[in-house]
């Protein structure tokens, strides 16, 4: 099966600066990458996605890359915000299931 | 449009006891899936279903156990519980099953067994 690792397990950032998360995954047949972000007392929210045809998609201040040779993928947050500070999951789709990376606690600090 | 809701959002059983947790997706969503969250194994695939079939299953033993109705709310039950099964267990529905299989999260049920 699938097998996605994440890093780091946390990150403490001050706001306004960038926050970076990296996970690889270990199936070339996996073609789909979700993010989600996870606050206290709620399920994970889907956030951004990439698929395999593609090599960065953006939306405001997130963005995500995809490096498929290497089996690689990465989240940025920009212009990080109070309401960033959430636990971020990697996800990669293989065989329809969706399997998970172990999480980033991000704390933005004030 | 409502999101995905799970019922009861908690609950509390005894060792031995079984349970039978509740999902209802996005209207109009054919495919259901359930997850188990812990601070140890992380995020991890129970099962899914699609139009009343069970179409993948994760790792988990036959205590494990679910089921899908024609208007697409799911059940999951787990029999004979254990301390271990204590953990949020996450339902999450999608449009379609395809490859690029966007998932759509409830609250979650937080399940203590004593």
């Amino acid at each position: 099966g699938e097998n996605v690792e994440q890093h780091p397990s946390t990150l403490s950032v001050q706001e306004g600066d960038s926050a970076v998360i990296k996970c690889t995954y270990s199936d070339s047949a996996s073609n789909y990458f979700p993010w989600y972000k996870q606050e206290l007392g709620k399920g994970p929210q889907l956030i951004i996605d990439i698929r395999s045809n593609v090599g960065e998609k953006k939306d405001q201040r997130i963005a995500v890359t995809l490096n498929k040779t290497a089996k690689h993928f990465s989240l940025h947050i920009t212009e990080t915000q109070p309401e960033d500070s959430a636990v971020y999951f990697c996800a990669a789709v293989y065989d329809y299931k969706l399997s998970f990376g172990a999480g980033t606690t991000v704390t933005v600090r004030a | 449009k409502a999101g995905v809701t799970q019922t009861p959002r908690y609950l509390i059983k005894t060792r031995g006891q079984q349970v039978t947790l509740s999902c209802s997706p996005i209207s109009g969503h054919r495919s259901v899936s359930w997850y188990q969250q812990t601070p140890g194994q992380g995020l991890q695939f129970l099962f899914e279903y699609f139009s009343e079939t069970q179409r993948n299953k994760g790792n988990f033993p036959g205590r494990f156990s679910g089921r899908q109705f024609s208007n697409s709310r799911s059940e999951m039950n787990v029999s004979t519980l254990e301390l271990g099964d204590s953990a949020l267990y996450l339902c999450a529905s999608s449009l379609v099953q395809t490859d690029y299989n966007e998932q759509f999260f409830g609250p979650g049920t937080r399940l203590t067994v004593l």
